[in-house]
Protein backbone atom coordinates (compact mmCIF):
# COMPACT_ATOMS: atom_id res chain seq x y z
CA UNK A 1 0.00 0.00 0.00
CA UNK A 2 1.23 3.56 -1.26
CA UNK A 3 1.78 5.77 1.77
CA UNK A 4 3.53 9.32 1.51
CA UNK A 5 4.93 11.09 4.05
CA UNK A 6 6.15 14.60 4.65
CA UNK A 7 8.72 16.37 7.37
CA UNK A 8 8.14 18.54 8.97
CA UNK A 9 4.72 18.54 10.07
CA UNK A 10 5.35 22.40 10.60
CA UNK A 11 8.54 25.01 9.93
CA UNK A 12 8.59 28.49 10.61
CA UNK A 13 11.33 30.70 8.96
CA UNK A 14 12.44 34.19 8.76
CA UNK A 15 12.22 35.89 5.40
CA UNK A 16 14.49 35.66 2.60
CA UNK A 17 15.83 31.79 4.26
CA UNK A 18 16.06 29.18 1.59
CA UNK A 19 14.12 26.22 2.34
CA UNK A 20 13.84 22.57 1.60
CA UNK A 21 10.34 20.61 2.29
CA UNK A 22 10.22 17.32 2.20
CA UNK A 23 8.38 14.44 1.21
CA UNK A 24 8.59 10.57 1.34
CA UNK A 25 6.89 7.82 -0.68
CA UNK A 26 7.15 4.03 -0.17
CA UNK A 27 5.97 2.77 -3.37
CA UNK A 28 8.70 3.29 -6.42
CA UNK A 29 5.59 2.77 -8.82
CA UNK A 30 4.49 6.25 -9.71
CA UNK A 31 3.24 8.14 -12.53
CA UNK A 32 4.15 11.51 -11.55
CA UNK A 33 4.24 13.49 -8.14
CA UNK A 34 2.83 16.68 -7.87
CA UNK A 35 3.44 19.65 -5.03
CA UNK A 36 0.20 21.82 -4.05
CA UNK A 37 -0.19 24.96 -1.98
CA UNK A 38 -3.73 25.32 0.43
CA UNK A 39 -4.01 28.23 1.97
CA UNK A 40 -6.25 28.24 5.57
CA UNK A 41 -9.72 27.44 4.72
CA UNK A 42 -9.54 27.35 1.02
CA UNK A 43 -9.22 24.66 -1.69
CA UNK A 44 -5.92 23.46 -3.36
CA UNK A 45 -3.60 24.98 -6.12
CA UNK A 46 -0.85 22.64 -8.14
CA UNK A 47 2.20 24.69 -8.25
CA UNK A 48 4.77 21.99 -9.85
CA UNK A 49 4.28 18.46 -11.29
CA UNK A 50 7.10 15.95 -11.79
CA UNK A 51 6.60 12.95 -14.49
CA UNK A 52 8.23 9.73 -13.02
CA UNK A 53 10.38 10.35 -16.31
CA UNK A 54 11.79 13.07 -14.78
CA UNK A 55 14.13 14.70 -12.41
CA UNK A 56 13.32 18.24 -11.49
CA UNK A 57 10.72 20.65 -12.37
CA UNK A 58 11.43 24.45 -11.75
CA UNK A 59 8.37 27.09 -11.92
CA UNK A 60 9.95 30.80 -10.28
CA UNK A 61 11.06 30.56 -7.27
CA UNK A 62 10.57 27.14 -6.62
CA UNK A 63 12.20 23.92 -7.38
CA UNK A 64 10.66 20.14 -7.41
CA UNK A 65 12.99 17.07 -7.44
CA UNK A 66 12.12 13.52 -7.72
CA UNK A 67 14.31 10.41 -7.14
CA UNK A 68 11.88 7.53 -7.78
CA UNK A 69 14.32 4.88 -6.97
CA UNK A 70 14.82 6.20 -2.90
CA UNK A 71 10.93 7.23 -2.64
CA UNK A 72 11.84 11.09 -2.44
CA UNK A 73 11.00 13.89 -3.55
CA UNK A 74 11.97 17.54 -1.93
CA UNK A 75 10.68 21.34 -2.89
CA UNK A 76 12.65 24.24 -2.40
CA UNK A 77 11.68 27.42 -1.88
CA UNK A 78 14.23 30.22 -2.65
CA UNK A 79 14.07 33.69 -0.86
CA UNK A 80 11.24 32.94 1.28
CA UNK A 81 8.40 35.82 1.81
CA UNK A 82 5.81 36.04 4.45
CA UNK A 83 3.49 35.19 0.97
CA UNK A 84 4.75 31.55 1.17
CA UNK A 85 3.04 30.89 4.39
CA UNK A 86 0.54 28.02 3.50
CA UNK A 87 0.38 24.33 4.01
CA UNK A 88 2.30 22.45 1.37
CA UNK A 89 1.20 19.06 0.18
CA UNK A 90 2.73 16.47 -1.89
CA UNK A 91 1.07 13.51 -3.61
CA UNK A 92 1.89 10.88 -5.53
CA UNK A 93 -0.48 9.32 -8.69
CA UNK A 94 -0.75 5.60 -8.66
CA UNK A 95 -2.98 3.86 -11.34
CA UNK A 96 -5.19 1.04 -10.24
CA UNK A 97 -6.32 -1.58 -12.79
CA UNK A 98 -9.19 -0.95 -14.87
CA UNK A 99 -10.36 2.43 -12.56
CA UNK A 100 -7.97 4.88 -14.14
CA UNK A 101 -5.46 7.31 -11.86
CA UNK A 102 -5.14 7.62 -7.93
CA UNK A 103 -3.62 10.19 -6.03
CA UNK A 104 -2.16 9.92 -2.72
CA UNK A 105 -1.81 12.87 -0.21
CA UNK A 106 0.74 13.33 2.58
CA UNK A 107 -0.30 14.85 5.40
CA UNK A 108 0.92 18.32 4.44
CA UNK A 109 4.00 20.85 5.78
CA UNK A 110 2.76 24.04 7.38
CA UNK A 111 4.92 26.85 6.65
CA UNK A 112 5.00 29.98 7.98
CA UNK A 113 7.67 33.25 6.60
CA UNK A 114 8.16 35.78 9.82
CA UNK A 115 8.75 39.28 8.20
CA UNK B 1 -14.14 32.11 -16.20
CA UNK B 2 -13.03 28.68 -16.19
CA UNK B 3 -13.02 27.11 -13.06
CA UNK B 4 -14.85 24.38 -10.18
CA UNK B 5 -17.30 26.06 -8.01
CA UNK B 6 -18.35 23.92 -4.69
CA UNK B 7 -21.77 25.53 -2.23
CA UNK B 8 -22.30 26.25 0.04
CA UNK B 9 -19.11 27.11 1.97
CA UNK B 10 -20.18 26.23 4.80
CA UNK B 11 -23.01 23.49 5.89
CA UNK B 12 -24.42 22.54 9.31
CA UNK B 13 -25.92 19.36 9.45
CA UNK B 14 -28.53 17.94 12.04
CA UNK B 15 -28.06 14.17 14.20
CA UNK B 16 -30.13 11.78 11.80
CA UNK B 17 -29.90 14.42 8.36
CA UNK B 18 -28.69 13.56 5.02
CA UNK B 19 -27.23 16.81 3.43
CA UNK B 20 -25.33 17.12 -0.16
CA UNK B 21 -22.61 19.21 -1.28
CA UNK B 22 -22.43 21.06 -4.71
CA UNK B 23 -19.79 20.33 -6.94
CA UNK B 24 -19.35 22.20 -10.75
CA UNK B 25 -17.30 22.44 -13.33
CA UNK B 26 -16.90 24.49 -16.95
CA UNK B 27 -13.58 23.03 -17.60
CA UNK B 28 -14.81 20.04 -19.82
CA UNK B 29 -13.16 17.80 -17.74
CA UNK B 30 -14.24 14.12 -18.14
CA UNK B 31 -12.87 13.36 -14.26
CA UNK B 32 -14.38 14.55 -11.06
CA UNK B 33 -13.19 13.46 -7.33
CA UNK B 34 -13.92 13.86 -3.60
CA UNK B 35 -12.11 14.19 -1.09
CA UNK B 36 -12.20 14.71 2.77
CA UNK B 37 -9.72 16.52 4.60
CA UNK B 38 -9.45 16.30 8.68
CA UNK B 39 -7.31 18.79 10.36
CA UNK B 40 -3.45 18.24 9.93
CA UNK B 41 -3.92 15.42 7.68
CA UNK B 42 -3.88 14.96 3.85
CA UNK B 43 -6.37 14.58 1.69
CA UNK B 44 -8.46 11.10 1.68
CA UNK B 45 -10.38 10.15 -1.47
CA UNK B 46 -13.99 9.30 -1.24
CA UNK B 47 -15.40 8.70 -4.66
CA UNK B 48 -14.42 9.88 -8.45
CA UNK B 49 -15.88 9.27 -11.34
CA UNK B 50 -14.39 9.28 -14.94
CA UNK B 51 -16.85 9.50 -16.97
CA UNK B 52 -20.66 10.32 -16.93
CA UNK B 53 -22.99 8.05 -15.34
CA UNK B 54 -20.28 5.82 -13.86
CA UNK B 55 -18.05 6.15 -10.25
CA UNK B 56 -15.84 4.38 -8.21
CA UNK B 57 -15.76 4.22 -4.28
CA UNK B 58 -12.35 5.44 -3.13
CA UNK B 59 -10.59 4.77 0.36
CA UNK B 60 -13.49 5.94 2.28
CA UNK B 61 -16.83 5.51 1.02
CA UNK B 62 -18.93 4.46 3.79
CA UNK B 63 -21.52 7.28 4.53
CA UNK B 64 -21.30 8.79 1.38
CA UNK B 65 -23.20 8.62 -1.89
CA UNK B 66 -22.96 10.21 -5.05
CA UNK B 67 -24.04 11.00 -8.61
CA UNK B 68 -22.75 11.74 -12.45
CA UNK B 69 -25.55 12.57 -14.55
CA UNK B 70 -23.75 15.63 -15.97
CA UNK B 71 -20.19 15.85 -17.08
CA UNK B 72 -20.34 19.09 -15.09
CA UNK B 73 -21.61 18.27 -11.99
CA UNK B 74 -21.14 15.65 -9.48
CA UNK B 75 -22.64 16.18 -5.73
CA UNK B 76 -21.79 14.02 -2.82
CA UNK B 77 -24.49 13.56 -0.08
CA UNK B 78 -23.10 12.83 3.17
CA UNK B 79 -26.26 10.39 4.93
CA UNK B 80 -26.51 9.70 8.39
CA UNK B 81 -24.80 6.81 8.39
CA UNK B 82 -21.47 9.17 8.06
CA UNK B 83 -20.50 9.21 11.90
CA UNK B 84 -18.28 11.62 11.94
CA UNK B 85 -18.80 14.15 8.92
CA UNK B 86 -17.10 17.07 10.02
CA UNK B 87 -14.46 17.98 7.91
CA UNK B 88 -13.49 19.87 4.94
CA UNK B 89 -14.70 18.52 1.63
CA UNK B 90 -12.79 19.23 -1.61
CA UNK B 91 -14.04 18.67 -5.22
CA UNK B 92 -11.46 18.41 -8.14
CA UNK B 93 -11.67 17.62 -11.80
CA UNK B 94 -9.47 16.76 -14.12
CA UNK B 95 -9.01 15.67 -17.56
CA UNK B 96 -8.76 11.71 -18.27
CA UNK B 97 -4.96 10.72 -18.89
CA UNK B 98 -1.92 9.97 -16.39
CA UNK B 99 -0.47 13.63 -17.27
CA UNK B 100 -3.19 15.83 -16.31
CA UNK B 101 -3.33 17.53 -13.02
CA UNK B 102 -6.45 18.01 -10.53
CA UNK B 103 -7.45 21.51 -9.91
CA UNK B 104 -9.46 21.91 -7.30
CA UNK B 105 -12.51 23.67 -5.99
CA UNK B 106 -12.37 25.61 -2.97
CA UNK B 107 -14.22 23.48 -0.57
CA UNK B 108 -17.01 22.96 1.87
CA UNK B 109 -16.70 23.11 5.49
CA UNK B 110 -19.37 20.47 6.82
CA UNK B 111 -20.10 21.24 10.76
CA UNK B 112 -22.65 18.64 12.89
CA UNK B 113 -25.30 20.89 15.22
Amino acid sequence: KQEVTQIPAALSVPEGENLVLNCSFTDSAIYNLQWFRQDPGKGLTSLLLIQSSQREQTSGRLNASLDKSSGRSTLYIAASQPGDSATYLCAVLIMIYNQGGKLIFGQGTELSVKP
Amino acid sequence: DGGITQSPKYLFRKEGQNVTLSCEQNLNHDAMYWYRQDPGQGLRLIYYSQIVNDFQKGDIAEGYSVSREKKESFPLTVTSAQKNPTAFYLCASSNRGLRETQYFGPGTRLLVL
